[in-house]
């Protein structure tokens, strides 16, 4: 069975410091991996996804995320926070034959002034 | 990517009672998916609607409770049947697409007393 694991449902950063938001899946086969933000009182938009091949992966708004396989991970990473970025954020693994989301369960960015 | 549509936004209803929400997408897709984020939680899938069968529930959710319709490859809806205060959540749908990711709506805010 698939799972993931997002550490830290809360996560404070001052604006311009690196945003390192956390993702650990677990899964039998290869997995689809993918982030999503949302803000409030809105839908879940997707930030970026791993399918296959690279396994750094560039998303919107200056975000990226490194696929590793040895320590099943999936990072979220921003060099620099804006305060445009406080939303919340979620993980989710996928079979890569099915369209199944797991979703793990999110971590709230604040970010400080 | 797609552009999805969800009514009602939001809605207070009575317990014992129903709604329907609805979900339209601007293009023909495949799947699409209805899922329940209870507050403060993470995204819980209900139920795979696909055009011309009966729909997919996932386990703990069952058709009763929740219908769902899917008369063509771009509307759906999902019914919540004989509401309680436990049914408060926000229902979203999201739709499939070729790349594997899920595009979502922008979710229905449910309220019941």
């Amino acid at each position: 069975a698939q799972s993931v694991t997002q550490l830290g449902s809360h996560v404070s950063v001052s604006e311009g410091a690196l945003v390192l938001l956390r993702c650990n899946y677990s899964s039998s086969v290869p997995p689809y991996l993918f982030w999503y933000v949302q803000y409030p009182n809105q839908g879940l938009q997707l930030l970026l996804k791993y399918t296959t091949g690279a396994t750094l992966v560039k998303g919107i708004n200056g975000f990226e995320a490194e696929f590793k396989k040895s320590e099943t991970s999936f990072h979220l990473t921003k060099p620099s926070a804006h305060m445009s970025d406080a939303a919340e954020y979620f993980c989710a693994v996928s079979n890569s034959g099915t369209y199944k989301y797991i979703f793990g369960t999110g971590t709230r960015l604040k970010v400080l002034a | 990517s797609a552009v999805i549509s969800q009514k009602p936004s939001r809605d207070i209803c009575q317990r014992g009672t129903s709604l329907t929400i609805q979900c339209q997408v601007d293009s023909q897709v495949t799947m699409m998916f209805w899922y329940r984020q209870q507050p403060g939680q993470s995204l819980t899938l209900i139920a795979t609607a696909n055009q011309g069968s009966e729909a997919t529930y996932e386990s703990g959710f069952v058709i009763d409770k929740f219908p769902i319709s899917r008369p063509n490859l771009t509307f759906s809806t999902l019914t919540v049947s004989n509401m309680s205060p436990e049914d408060s959540s926000i229902y979203l749908c999201s739709v499939d697409s070729y790349g594997g990711e899920q595009f979502f709506g922008p979710g229905t805010r449910l309220t019941v007393l």
